[in-house]
């Protein structure tokens, strides 16, 4: 079944520090991989995906994922954080369904602190 | 460009009564997702819809969960009757149709039932 896992729940760092958000996947063929944002109170939005190619990835507002197949692994780093980066972060695998890629399966997700 | 509506924000009910959730979709989506977060988790499929069909459901708790999307616009989730294990957030979600095209998520609907 597929499948995906957040190991961190909550992750703090200082602003200006860099950060690295794991997520591990399991899916049967070429996973169509995704990380959205989440504010309080706010609705997701996408910061980037994985379909096929380079396996670098770069995302808005800084981010980037590197797509690793032999580790079944899609982290989404930043080198320096910023306070506004405070929020939730979910990491999600596409199942195609009807040709379109929002039926996803979520992880659990990592509340990011940010410290002065 | 106007992005996926919800209403109403917020709902409290209580248990075995029932409620309904409105959602419009970013306009010419062919496609329409709901979507149930219950805190600490992450979002869940409940329901895809292609036009005004429907293209998955698998999880979906048919016994007291229903959707529509009449004439392939607008939808509605309803909950009938309500169990307190159904408090949650619910996003909808919509997409055009085909190959490496994004969802975008509505606010959410927080239900709460007492």
């Amino acid at each position: 079944a597929q499948s995906v896992t957040q190991p961190d729940i909550h992750i703090t760092v200082s602003e200006g520090a860099s950060l690295e958000l794991r997520c591990n996947y399991s899916y049967g063929a070429t996973p169509y991989l995704f990380w959205y944002v989440q504010s309080p109170g706010q609705g997701l939005q996408l910061l980037l995906k994985y379909f096929s190619g380079d396996t670098l990835v770069q995302g808005i507002k800084g981010f980037e994922a590197e797509f690793k197949r032999s580790q079944s692994s899609f982290n989404l780093r930043k080198p320096s954080v910023h306070w506004s980066d405070a929020a939730e972060y979910f990491c999600a695998v596409g199942a195609n369904y009807g040709g379109s890629q929002g039926n996803l399966i979520f992880g659990k997700g990592t509340k990011l602190s940010v410290k002065p | 460009e106007a992005g996926v509506a919800q209403s109403p924000r917020y709902k409290i009910i209580e248990k075995r009564q029932s409620v309904a959730f409105w959602c419009n979709p970013i306009s010419g989506h062919a496609t329409l997702y709901w979507y149930q977060q219950i805190l600490g988790q992450g979002p869940k499929l409940l329901i895809q819809f292609q036009n005004n069909g429907v293209v998955d459901d698998s999880q979906l708790p048919k016994d007291r969960f229903s959707a529509e999307r009449l004439k392939g616009v607008d939808s509605t989730l309803k909950i009938q009757p309500a169990k307190l294990e159904d408090s949650a957030v619910y996003l909808c979600a919509s997409s055009f149709q085909g190959m490496h095209t994004e969802a975008f998520f509505g606010q959410g609907t927080r239900l709460t039932v007492v």
